[in-house]
């Protein structure tokens, strides 16, 4: 039961040209949405996040949108550039709005984004 | 400045044995967290603790505990270790709790003969 779906394990994109990564939820109590860039041996690192209450977060060359009818995020990165290749992780958090505990992040499986020269 | 670091960055040992995991984080977080990556390369959360007492504890195995000393340190204990505990653990740290981001250690790889 993935509460968090990452639909495609990998994407490449040229290096200057938009990479868009997809992230679907099924749970509508996610309150609080965020994108982890991990590479290999490392830890994921943070790179933007958004609550419910918006549509949209821009940080620099990254932008996530969110459709919370659709239950469905993306992250956009604007131009690509070969320091972007990594694993990407959408995660979802209970509690920011509903009030709720000390909850773990759920995460998707991760998009490999290859960024080709 | 390692924000969040973790001990030993790899860990390998035999079936049966006990073995500790370290996290401190420097931020001065209020919540940690310990997560686990496996095979198939989901994250999934473990425990955390909020000024040093467990929030949650998800369906773990009673092998596993977490132990705070204080506030910057969440230790992972693992008793009796199985083949399937072949993983990697990351820990991580927050400021709060309830939907704040998280901030994570670079893991620790475990392998389990």
């Amino acid at each position: 039961d993935q509460q968090v779906k990452q639909n495609s394990p990998s994407l490449s994109v040229q290096e200057g040209r938009i990479s868009i990564l997809n992230c679907d939820y099924t749970n509508s109590m996610f309150d609080y949405f965020l994108w982890y860039k991990k590479y290999p041996a490392e830890g994921p690192t943070f790179l933007i996040s958004i609550s419910s209450i918006k549509d949209k977060n821009e940080d620099g060359r990254f932008t996530v949108f969110l459709n919370k009818s659709a239950k469905h995020l993306s992250l956009h990165i604007v131009p690509s550039q070969p320091g972007d290749s990594a694993v990407y992780f959408c995660a979802a958090s209970l509690g920011l709005y509903s009030g709720g505990g000390a909850d773990g992040l759920t995460f998707g499986k991760g998009t490999h984004l290859i960024i080709q020269p | 400045d390692t924000a969040v670091s973790q001990t030993p960055k790899y860990l390998v040992t035999q079936m049966g044995n006990d073995k500790s995991i370290k996290c401190e984080q420097n931020l001065g977080h209020d919540t940690m967290y310990w997560y686990k990556q496996d095979s198939k390369k989901f994250l999934k959360i473990m425990f955390s603790y909020n000024n040093k007492e467990l929030i949650i504890n998800e369906t773990v195995p009673n092998r596993f505990s977490p132990k705070s000393p204080d506030k910057a340190h969440l230790n992972l204990h693992i008793n009796s270790l199985e083949l399937g505990d072949s993983a990697v653990y990351f820990c991580a740290s927050s400021q709060g709790y309830g939907g704040e981001t998280q901030y994570f250690g670079p893991g620790t790889r475990l392998l389990v003969l």
